[in-house]
């Protein structure tokens, strides 16, 4: 069964810093893994989905990484803005007819 | 152009009603999916249908019968509701052979 960890579970920054959020999973047999961004009383909006084979992906300010075999996945966010304040969730997905896990979420406060 | 969505937006009702939550997907993919997001905003799956086939029934009680009447519809339908039913209920849709979500923007629903 996969269990997904998302560290720190809030976080609040001043603008500008860059910061990383942290997903861990115990299944590292993955197909690929999302990570999401949900505002308050929202649905939930993807950023960015990397793909098993790979080590990273980019979109913008956003820079996800996998380490498939750790189980571990970071998103990296540049020169914060007060606009990126939100619960960011990951969601690693096994393939086929297998079900997305969820994490926890970070709740990030970025301060103006 | 709505890529999910769902009617109604809000839902309040009396503890032992009957209700529905409709769901539509434009994107052309295989597979829905109904989520539940507690009030500790923990999102964990319900159901899934592949090309109208249910694939994934996460222990729910069977007051909650799913119906998928083609591929581009996956409604939900709630029997003799109670207190602990209130929730934000997700759908979302993907492609089997990618496993990227799109969700829909929440039905939020209060039962008293």
């Amino acid at each position: 069964k996969q269990e997904v960890t998302q560290i720190p579970a809030a976080l609040s920054v001043p603008e500008g810093e860059n910061l990383v959020l942290n997903c861990s999973f115990t299944d590292s047999a993955i197909y690929n893994l999302q990570w999401f961004r949900q505002d308050p009383g929202k649905g939930l909006t993807s950023l960015l989905l990397i793909q098993s084979s790979q080590r990273e992906q980019t979109s913008g300010r956003l820079n996800a990484s996998l380490d498939k075999s750790s189980g571990r996945s970071t998103l990296y966010i540049a020169a914060s803005q007060p606009g990126d304040s939100a619960t960011y969730l990951c969601a690693p997905y096994s393939g086929g007819y297998q079900k997305v896990t969820f994490g926890t979420g970070t709740k990030l406060q970025v301060i103006p | 152009d709505t890529a999910v969505s769902q009617t109604p937006k809000y839902l309040v009702t009396q503890m032992g009603n009957d209700k529905s939550i409709k769901c539509e997907q434009n994107l052309g993919h295989d597979t829905m999916y109904w989520y539940k997001q507690d009030s500790k905003k923990f999102l964990k799956i319900m159901f899934s249908y592949n090309n109208k086939e249910l694939i994934i029934n996460e222990t729910v009680p069977n007051r909650f019968s799913p119906k998928s009447p083609d591929k581009a519809h996956l409604n939900l339908h709630i029997n003799s509701l109670e207190l602990g039913d209130s929730a934000v209920y997700f759908c979302a849709s993907s492609r089997t052979s990618s496993g990227e979500q799109f969700f829909g923007p929440g039905t939020r629903l209060t039962v008293l």
